[in-house]
């Protein structure tokens, strides 16, 4: 079975340009996971999707990003304009849905966003 | 709200010695509690997760955690290391109220000597 996959593995762009990542999380998993680790700091959760819904949107740091994920299926994150603070490690995770939570998120090896 | 604090930012041991890497929670609601490793150049993989059921809990590669309820601590130990253990991990804690963001810790790295 395929992990979860992510693409590109490292984005080196100038400040104010436009970036966009992608996610195709393991085939048949509903919940579908952004998080970020910022240099020197902790990962920390972006949002989550439910198929194609926003379940949870707290962690987005700002409007500068978008996440979609149209049809249920990958997901992209779309950083527009991007800034010097966006630089760092961004994941995605998937798990299957759970009705009572503490389900396993499976993650995939990241996108390492340069700003310059 | 939920946190989770691991103790040390770097722990170097010898190889075939024992690894104890430290981690305390805090949660408001019965959590859930994860290990993941992140090797270098690789993705976040799961050691061992803890959701209610036994409170000592086995993982891969010889790891293992203990659930200490009246300690809020969640442990990661391995009787012996090895050089390919050599990685950062990262304790998480998920508190099962329906709202499913993993709060991670700040990573411990693992330095093993030969």
């Amino acid at each position: 079975e395929a992990g979860v996959t992510q693409f590109p593995s490292h984005s080196v762009i100038e400040k104010g340009q436009t970036v966009t990542l992608r996610c195709d999380p393991i085939s048949g998993h509903d919940n579908l996971y952004w998080y970020r680790r910022v240099m020197g700091k902790e990962i920390k959760f972006l949002l989550h999707f439910v198929k194609e819904s926003k379940q949870d949107e707290s962690g987005m740091p700002n409007n500068r990003f978008l996440a979609e994920r149209t049809g249920g299926t990958y997901s992209t994150l779309k950083v527009q304009p991007a800034e010097l603070e966006d630089s760092g490690v961004y994941f995605c995770a998937s798990s299957p849905y759970l009705p009572g939570g503490g389900d396993t998120q499976y993650f995939g090896p990241g996108t390492r966003l340069t700003v310059l | 709200a939920q946190s989770v604090t691991q103790l040390d930012s770097h722990v170097s041991v010898s190889e075939g010695t024992p690894v104890l890497l430290r981690c305390n929670y805090s949660s408001s609601y019965s959590p859930s509690l994860f290990w993941y490793v992140q090797h270098p150049n690789k993705g976040l993989q799961l050691l061992l997760k803890y959701t209610s059921a036994a409170t000592l809990v086995k993982g891969i590669n010889g790891f293992e955690a203990e659930f200490k309820k009246s300690e809020t601590s969640f442990h990661l130990t391995k009787p012996s290391a090895h050089m390919s253990d050599a990685a950062e991990y990262f304790c998480v804690v998920s508190d099962r109220t329906g709202r499913r963001a993993l709060t991670f810790g700040s990573g411990t790295r693992l330095q093993v000597q030969p």
